[in-house]
């Protein structure tokens, strides 16, 4: 069964204190993994689709990279508005995303 | 470029009832998906709709169903209600259904509270 799990279930961090999500998958036929960014009351918004071990992609403060069995979302300094709840989901065929459960960050000023 | 535009975006029912949820993807996409996510479960792939065919399930009872319109706009369908239907109901679109699978366009949700 396709699974994916992300850690820490919350975070919270200081303005700057730079950290990491992680996301493990076990997947057969993985067509991509991919980090989506949810505030309260909206739905997820697409950030990052990686798909080889190795891949990096960066926008702004956050750099998503990519192994054989786990993703990292690095923050790098971030900001207050960089609080949301952060999603990892797997591609497995044409239309269907497995979910991690998120991690909900919160960095205080 | 307006969004997806997901109806009602809250809504209370009873435990029995039906309920009705519509999505107007962005113009130009022609893929539906919808999800539900609830505190516990998270996000769960509900079904996909391309020109009008369903295309994939998740795993979910018969009471779950929808449909897609010529225009891509789609609707999807609970009925007899039961508590643990009580959910943010998430439509999301994209151009192409051979794209990827992850690039979508969320739209903000349908809550849904069953009393």
């Amino acid at each position: 069964e396709d699974q994916v799990t992300q850690s820490p279930e919350a975070l919270r961090l200081q303005e700057g204190e730079s950290s990491s999500l992680n996301c493990s998958y076990t997947v057969s036929g993985l067509r991509g993994l991919f980090w989506y960014r949810q505030d309260p009351g909206k739905g997820p918004e697409f950030l990052f689709t990686l798909y080889s071990a190795g891949e990096e992609k960066e926008k702004e403060r956050l750099k998503a990279t990519l192994t054989k069995k786990e993703s990292f979302l690095h923050i790098t300094a971030p900001k207050p508005e960089d609080s949301a709840t952060y999603l990892c989901a797997v591609g497995v065929g044409y239309s269907t995303l497995t979910f991690g459960k998120g991690t909900m960050l919160l960095v205080s000023p | 470029k307006a969004g997806v535009t997901q109806t009602p975006r809250y809504l209370i029912k009873t435990r029995g009832q039906q309920v009705t949820l519509s999505c107007s993807p962005i113009s130009g996409h022609r893929s539906v998906s919808w999800y539900q996510q609830t505190p516990g479960q998270g996000l769960q792939f509900l079904f996909e709709y391309f020109s009008e065919t369903q295309r994939n399930k998740g795993n979910f009872p018969g009471r779950f169903s929808g449909r897609q319109f010529s225009n891509s706009r789609s609707e999807m369908n609970v009925s007899t209600l039961e508590l643990g239907d009580s959910a943010l109901y998430l439509c999301a679109s994209r151009k192409l259904r051979g794209e990827s699978p992850g690039e979508l366009f969320f739209g903000e949700g349908s809550r849904l509270t069953v009393l």
